[in-house]
């Protein structure tokens, strides 16, 4: 069974900071989703990667194979930005996700 | 094209009463998972379905939990009869075919249940 963590779970920041958060997982993995949801909304999903690096916008995500860690930035932080983001990952046969406990990023203008 | 669309998006029922949770998956998606998310955790999957059949259904709490996916389209998850730790955010999810393992899953928007 995978275990999969997160960091910071809760994360305050200015308007235009740059913001990291970390995932950590304990077993190879075949891919890595993370996950945005805001208030009372449904689940949108950012990125899926399995290596390398993704870019979309203000948002880069990141992924070490080797050390079983992905990184999820965001630059140029923005008061919109203000969600919970999740990181799941899919492991080897495994057909279903398993989900980190998600951090609370809160932006102030 | 429409997205995972999950009716209703909220329920408040009472303590031993049903309630049919049903999500709509993306056309063509033989995939379809769902999972909760109960205050304070980290969501858990509960099953997963391949067209019509249960390919994987380890998650789910107990046989109070029945759901259902009538000819590989729409899915229904029934709770009969809810109990107080059933209330949480249950979210749909569908990918494409089961061959390609590393497909995008689409998430819908969840239906919040509360049991009183």
């Amino acid at each position: 069974k995978n275990e999969v963590e997160q960091s910071p779970q809760n994360l305050t920041a200015q308007e235009g900071e740059f913001i990291t958060i970390n995932c950590s997982y304990s077993v190879g993995i075949s891919a890595l989703h993370w996950l945005q949801q805001h208030p009372g909304g449904g689940i949108v999903s950012l990125f899926m990667l399995s290596s390398g690096k993704k870019k979309h916008g203000r948002l880069i995500a990141t992924i070490n194979i080797q050390e079983k860690h992905s990184s999820l930035h965001i630059t140029a932080s923005h008061p919109r930005d203000s969600a919970v983001y999740i990181c799941a990952v899919l492991s080897g046969s495994a057909r279903q996700l398993t989900f980190g406990s998600g951090t609370q990023l809160t932006v102030l203008p | 094209e429409a997205g995972v669309t999950q009716f209703p998006s909220h329920s408040v029922i009472e303590k031993g009463q049903t309630v049919t949770l049903r999500c709509d998956p993306i056309s063509g998606h033989d995939n379809l998972y769902w999972y909760r998310r109960v205050m304070g955790k980290e969501i858990k999957f509960l099953l997963h379905f391949v067209k019509e059949s249960k390919q994987d259904e380890s998650g789910m709490p107990n046989n109070r939990f029945l759901a259902e996916r009538t000819g590989g389209t729409y899915s229904t998850l029934k709770v009969q009869p809810a109990e107080l730790e059933d209330s949480g955010v249950y979210f749909c999810a569908s990918s494409l075919s089961v061959g390609v393992l590393n497909t995008e899953a689409f998430f819908g928007q969840g239906t919040r249940l509360t049991v009183v």
